[in-house]
């Protein structure tokens, strides 16, 4: 399969906890973004890093990037209620065809 | 700026009719857009890549017979599923390519549209 893999794939937290999803690839990379998906809803775009940054900053967000270990992390500081989704990381590759793979996504559920 | 829009939001057709999904870039031009499909609970699995003017790219396993893809102008691209069957109902998304140079890996979302197939 072409997808990344994301984990876990399901994650339950009490609000005011952080949460922290991983996504891994296979390919070489121009990018990785990440999105939320709110249940039946379109895609919210959250953060884009890109392959020579190791770590960005939105809010409450913090994403990493190794590539050397092809992975990253999104980590969800002091979680609300409203943060509940399902979190797709997305890869574009370096070939040029620009098309996203998409990870499997993690399903989080933040607890009031 | 970067607005997909995608029409209609949701529709329900009989098993055997066809059914377009409209999708448009509002402020910016795009020379190539995507679409995706989704299953419940699943991940977005990309179907095609939509270059205007030209043939769309299908990946793997899809037919190409079953979803037809026109992109006649740089603002919309259409997807139409010819003869549905229910195992056609899915979430539908398309995507539009960044408009230039700097924006060339970056796509930009459209809402979505719910196709059930009764």
């Amino acid at each position: 399969s072409q997808q990344g893999e994301e984990d876990p794939q399901a994650l339950s937290i009490q609000e005011g906890e952080n949460a922290t999803m991983n996504c891994s690839y296979k390919t070489s990379i121009n990018n990785l973004q990440w999105y939320r998906q709110n249940s039946g809803r379109g895609l919210v775009h959250l953060i884009l890093i890109r392959s020579n940054e190791r770590e960005k900053h939105s809010g409450r967000l913090r994403v990493t990037l190794d590539t050397s270990k092809k992975s990253s992390s999104l980590l969800i500081t002091a979680s609300r209620a409203a943060d509940t989704a399902s979190y797709f990381c997305a890869t574009v590759l370096t070939s040029g065809t620009y098309k996203y793979i998409f990870g499997t996504g993690t399903r989080l559920k933040v607890l009031a | 700026g970067a607005v997909v829009s995608q029409h209609p939001s949701w529709v329900i057709c009989k098993s055997g009719t066809s059914v377009k999904i409209e999708c448009r870039s509002l402020d910016f031009q795009a020379t190539t857009m995507f679409w995706y499909r989704q299953f419940p609970k699943q991940s977005l699995m990309l179907m095609a890549t939509s270059n205007e003017g030209s043939k769309a790219t299908y990946e793997q396993g899809v037919e190409k017979d079953k979803f037809l893809i026109n992109h006649a102008s740089l603002t919309l691209s259409t997807l139409t599923v010819t003869s549905a069957h229910p195992e056609d109902s899915s979430f539908y998304i398309c995507s539009a390519r960044g408009p230039n140079r700097d924006l060339a890996y970056e796509q930009y979302f459209g809402p979505g549209t719910r196709l059930t197939v009764t």
